[in-house]
């Protein structure tokens, strides 16, 4: 079964720093998802990606397939980026082929 | 755009009564999952459905209940038997096996 390791599980940063959250997964995998959850609940898909690079806006997410590893970054840091985000990995087999972390809590302060 | 509706994105509910969860998509994707969230913890599966009709248990299905009458529907029903109902609800759906997930933007159950 995959694990996915999300770290930090917490972070507190100042408004505007460059931030870097990573996820580790031990079993190779198709695609992963990143998530954004804010307070209250609410989720919103960010990325599904299965190599490389994409972009969004300030929002920036990698993976490396061979070292098994992604990172979601995020430029310019504002607080309504306050947030949970979750890294899910998809490898097939079983119900739904999915992993989830267990989340990394943003907070950026003004 | 296509996506996936959960309502409502509160819901209260006194204990001891059962309580359905919607959830509607109409991306025209054969599977349909639910998951529940912990304070500190993953996303766990409590069931899944992977064709009309059709519907199995996950990791955590005790005390929950579901149906899959049409193909853009999939409630969830929390039951009087769950212990500890009280959480965060997503359901998420694909068209099938290696196909790209979309994920709802979740259901907090409160129970009192």
């Amino acid at each position: 079964k995959n694990e996915v390791e999300q770290s930090p599980q917490n972070l507190t940063a100042q408004e505007g720093e460059f931030i870097t959250i990573n996820c580790s997964y031990s079993v190779g995998i198709s695609a992963l998802h990143w998530l954004q959850q804010h307070p209250g609940g609410g989720i919103v898909s960010l990325f599904m990606l299965s190599s490389g690079k994409k972009k969004h806006g300030r929002l920036i997410a990698t993976i490396n397939i061979q070292e098994k590893h992604s990172s979601l970054h995020i430029t310019a840091s504002h607080p309504r980026d306050s947030a949970v985000y979750i890294c899910v990995a998809y490898s097939g087999g079983g119900a739904d082929g999915l992993t989830f972390g267990k989340g990394t809590h943003l907070i950026i302060q003004p | 755009d296509g996506g996936i509706t959960q309502s409502p994105k509160y819901l209260f509910r006194k204990e001891g009564q059962n309580v359905t969860l919607s959830c509607e998509q109409n991306l025209n994707h054969d599977a349909m999952y639910w998951y529940r969230q912990d304070p500190g913890q993953g996303l766990r599966l409590i069931y899944y459905s992977h064709i009309v009709n059709d519907f199995q248990k996950g990791d955590i299905a005790e005390g929950y209940s579901v149906s899959r009458e049409k193909k853009e529907s999939f409630p969830l029903t929390v039951t009087s038997a769950q212990k500890n109902p009280t959480a965060f609800y997503l359901c998420a759906s694909t068209p099938g096996q290696g196909g790209g997930y979309t994920f709802g933007s979740g259901t907090r159950l409160t129970v009192v």
